[in-house]
């Protein structure tokens, strides 16, 4: 099975910083990665598929890139309704995994 | 609106039995992928169980591999998680999500259920 990490774990930030959160698989997932946000006591919340692609109502300051084993995703100008926990996401074989998570909190 | 709606979470002994139910509205049911996906108090989240639109084909994640079984009934807009043989490790929010894209069966999930909350203990 594909192993996943997420760095860094926690990330402190402040309003209108650009934040990146990295992704790594063990093997290649090709471009079979997808990013999650999710705030306590909620669902999680697709943000980008395809490793690039945006979801339809996600805003642009979200974005994605990556192929094979290292993927990013990066928060152009963080807003406060941005910070909660991110995860990715490899689904491209039957035996699909996500990452650890990476922790977004106020600086 | 487009909804997904979990029951049948609940306090379990370990050993014990339990099926979790989704009820899908909003959208043609019959022709998407359904999962299930965990989160344990505190933790991240983990990958249970898939089932294709029609319900022909499932697979499952190792920790619930041989002990789960999902399942679906089009006629009633709904996916199933049966729990057998449930240890203290299955303590989790069990949320239910639909398939990014009609008839894709290994894809990510666009649509998320609030959750059901299953506690094994004695």
């Amino acid at each position: 099975d594909i192993q996943m990490t997420q760095s860094p774990s926690t990330l402190s930030a402040s309003v209108g910083d650009r934040v990146t959160i990295t992704c790594r698989t063990s093997e290649s997932t090709f471009e079979s990665l997808a990013w999650y946000q999710q705030k306590p006591g909620r669902a999680p919340k697709l943000l980008i598929y395809k490793a690039s692609t945006l979801q339809g109502d996600v805003s642009s300051r979200f974005s994605g890139s990556g192929y094979g084993t290292e993927f990013t995703l990066t928060i152009s100008s963080l807003q406060p309704d941005d910070f909660a926990t991110y995860y990715c996401h490899h689904y491209g074989d039957y035996s699909p995994a996500f990452g650890p998570g990476t922790r977004v909190d106020i600086k | 609106e487009v909804e997904l709606l979990e029951s049948g979470g609940g306090v379990v002994q370990p050993g014990g039995s339990l099926r979790l139910s989704c009820a899908a509205s909003g959208f043609t049911f019959s022709t998407s992928a359904m999962g299930w996906v965990r989160q344990a108090p505190g933790k991240g989240l983990e990958f249970v169980s898939s089932i294709n639109a029609g319900g022909g084909s499932t697979y499952y994640g190792k920790s619930v591999r041989g002990r789960f079984t999902v399942s679906r009934d089009n006629s009633k807009n709904t996916v199933y998680l049966q729990m057998n043989n449930v240890g203290v490790e299955d303590t989790a929010v069990y949320f239910c999500a639909r398939a990014l894209h009609e008839y894709n069966y290994v894809d990510p999930f666009d649509v998320w259920g609030r959750g059901t909350m299953v506690i094994a203990s004695s």
